[in-house]
């Protein structure tokens, strides 16, 4: 079983839906939760990071962590065509161990205008 | 904005062939990673370097080997490649002594690799 589970996708919406994006993962140890984004030929980028377990709001977005359940989520209010991408949810247990992040395999997201 | 660059960008190779892609930054991070991506896998951890004298090797290490060469300078050979080491390889880099509650990694454009 992958420490990190993500559903694939892909995942097709109107333009102004809301999109929700979700994670469940099996090690208790990680406490920072982190979302990115992947353009399609580009590089992951760092979209939204939440510390344990809560809520975090940045403009269209809110990020969700439910450490009781092991289940974090991302939130996509108002889509726009512009927010079509891959989105990885990546996990760790300590802010600067020794150990890198562990990640989904990624949702793909097309919003449809 | 090119802070951490790949090279090549696309590279088409044979079974048994050595391999070495290249990743530069310009970021002044010390701490630089290799990953792959694969459809369906997400990212894995290929090699993770903390400083150019400390290289440890990630969750798929076998079949790869790493060179920090500077500390803006990380490169993954292949020594022989197969098949099955088709895939996206992404660079990335962060910085141990940045503020704030995480420490945030960088990624690279990627390296597509297609071995034949």
């Amino acid at each position: 079983q992958k420490e990190v589970e993500q559903d694939p996708g892909p995942l097709s919406v109107p333009e102004g839906a809301i999109v929700s994006l979700n994670c469940t993962y099996s090690n208790s140890a990680f406490q920072y939760f982190m979302w990115y984004r992947q353009y399609s030929r580009k590089g992951p980028e760092l979209l939204m990071y939440t510390y344990s377990s809560g809520n975090k709001e940045d403009g269209r977005f809110t990020a969700q962590v439910d450490k009781s359940s092991k289940y974090i989520s991302l939130f996509i209010r108002d889509s726009q065509p512009s927010d079509s991408a891959t989105y990885l949810c990546a996990m760790s247990a300590s802010r600067t161990g020794r150990r890198a992040l562990t990640f989904g395999s990624g949702t793909r997201l097309q919003v449809q205008p | 904005d090119a802070d951490v660059t790949q090279t090549p960008r696309n590279r088409i190779t044979k079974t048994g062939k050595r391999i070495m892609l290249e990743c530069s930054q310009t970021k002044g991070h010390d701490r630089m990673y290799w990953y792959r991506q694969d459809p369906g896998l997400g990212l894995r951890l290929i090699y993770y370097s903390f400083d150019v004298k400390d290289i440890n090797k990630g969750e798929i290490s076998d079949g790869y080997s790493v060179s920090r060469q500077a500390q803006a300078k990380f490169s993954l050979s292949l020594e022989s490649a197969i098949p099955n080491q088709t895939a996206l390889y992404f660079c990335a880099t962060s910085d141990s002594q940045a503020g704030g509650a995480y420490n945030e990694q960088f990624f690279g454009p990627g390296t597509r690799l297609t071995v034949l």
